[in-house]
């Protein structure tokens, strides 16, 4: 089965722009998370979607958002970015929403800003 | 509020040593834990879980017991491998919101042949 799959792999951006970005979960999974890891540092939570509805959403501004699809795929789009974006942004899916279920994740997309 | 600390990095090893990372938490409610490794250029994989106090999560060799009373969760490996060199991140959540991890920091293991 395939894993969670993100989309790009990498790209590069400068200030002022808008970017989005793609997750497709593990077939079956309806949760889906996205967070930010900068260079050095564990992943902190952006957004949790779980059947189409937010259910989650970490201390980032209003230039962040996401959105589910009706096959469970989730955007994350941010935009006027900033130097401070740059950053790795992974996608996690799990099966069910309960505090038990591990959160798998993509490789990332990693967004360089110029 | 909600944090994981963990034991500042690099931790450098001989191949076949012991392993300890430790791992503290501080959690409003009752929470899962997690250790999750990060190889160079990928994004996180699942190592091992516990949910419930006295737990203990393994997989590969690794072990973590979940301590209610000293909220914490250290991972450890008998016999470490060069294979083993990546980044590991403690993490945990609860039921306020399943879909949020809060990870600590991570540390980088650097096992040497």
């Amino acid at each position: 089965d395939a894993g969670v799959t993100q989309s790009p792999t990498h790209l590069i951006k400068t200030r002022g722009q808008h970017v989005t970005l793609r997750c497709s979960p593990i077939s079956g999974h309806k949760s889906v998370s996205w967070y930010q890891q900068v260079l050095g540092q564990g992943p902190q939570f952006i957004f949790q979607y779980y059947e189409k509805e937010e259910r989650g959403r970490g201390n980032f501004p209003d230039r962040f958002s996401a959105r589910q699809f009706p096959n469970y795929s989730s955007e994350l789009n941010v935009n006027a970015l900033l130097l401070g974006d740059s950053a790795l942004y992974l996608c996690a899916s799990s099966n069910r929403d309960a505090r038990d279920q591990p959160q798998h994740f993509g490789d990332g997309t990693r967004l360089s800003i110029l | 509020g909600d944090s994981v600390t963990q034991m500042e990095g690099p931790v450098t090893l001989s191949e076949e040593a012991f392993l300890t990372i430790n791992c503290t938490y501080t959690a409003t409610g009752y929470p899962s834990l997690f250790w999750y490794v990060q190889y160079p250029g990928e994004g996180l994989q699942l190592l091992l879980k516990a949910t419930k106090a006295d737990d203990k999560g393994s997989n590969k060799g690794f072990e973590a017991t979940y301590r209610k009373e000293t909220t914490s969760f250290h991972l450890e490996k008998g016999s470490v491998q060069v294979s083993d060199s990546a980044v590991y991140f403690c993490a945990f959540k609860t039921s306020s919101n399943t879909g949020k991890l809060i990870f600590g920091q991570g540390t980088t293991l650097q096992v040497k042949p």
